[in-house]
């Protein structure tokens, strides 16, 4: 399995900031995923972070507002900019078993609110 | 595009018994996997249980099984012998074998088990 630190867990934020959220990983992935979780809702995936390439943004979401870091096989950050009451969600990092998907472990998540 | 319903925002079980949760979902792809994972207070996604499509069998783990009947596109959940420690959010997903970048996650149900 792989063990997943998240940080940080939670924040409480201005509008107009910005948050930066990290992720680091026990083993090395090729792959880390970052999900959002709007209150009460299910996951929907943001971005994939490749190491040594730009990380692939899913539909609604664009580099400019998630920007996302990958700069080694064990580490990941996601920052959430210009942030506004709309982007208060838990955000959670996520990695695949290694040498296959049909498992997927996440971290603990990030409970972001913005005042 | 690939969706995954569940139509039961909430369930509640009685210690000891037996309950079962719904999920459909909506694919034209043959090859693709099924997960069960749960969310407690916690936000930590715990895997529960996953299901290869092309297995006929139905996946077991312990006090959880499944029934997926694939040409129905349904993917249940039974919990037997229900514990206290199973409350929590549960979130049915598919993955395609074709597109590995993403989990696509259900809406959830959550889950009250009384004693």
């Amino acid at each position: 399995s792989a063990v997943i630190s998240q940080k940080p867990s939670r924040d409480i934020c201005q509008r107009g900031t910005s948050l930066t959220i990290q992720c680091q990983v026990d083993s090395q992935v090729t792959m880390m995923f970052w999900y959002r979780q709007q209150p009460g809702q299910s996951l929907t995936l943001i971005a994939t972070a490749n190491q040594g390439s730009e990380a692939t943004y899913e539909s609604g979401f664009v580099i400019d507002k998630f920007p996302i870091s990958r700069p080694n096989l064990t580490f990941s950050t996601l920052t959430v900019s210009n942030m506004s009451p709309e982007d208060s969600s838990i955000y959670l990092c996520s990695v695949d078993r290694t040498g296959s998907y049909t498992e997927a472990f996440f971290g603990q998540g990030t409970r972001l609110t913005v005042v | 595009a690939q969706t995954v319903t569940q139509s039961q925002p909430e369930m509640s079980v009685q210690e000891a018994e037996t309950v079962t949760l719904s999920c459909t979902y909506d694919t034209s792809e043959s090859d693709y996997y099924l997960f069960w994972y749960k969310q407690p207070p916690s936000r930590q996604m715990i895997l529960v249980i996953r299901q290869e499509a092309y297995k006929q069998q139905n996946a077991t783990e312990n006090r959880f099984s499944v029934n997926f009947q694939k040409a129905a596109k349904s993917f249940s959940l039974k919990i037997s012998d229900s514990q206290l420690g199973d409350a929590a959010m549960y979130f049915c997903a598919y993955r395609s074998s074709y597109n590995t970048d993403k989990l696509i996650f259900g809406t959830g149900t959550r889950l009250q088990v009384f004693p």
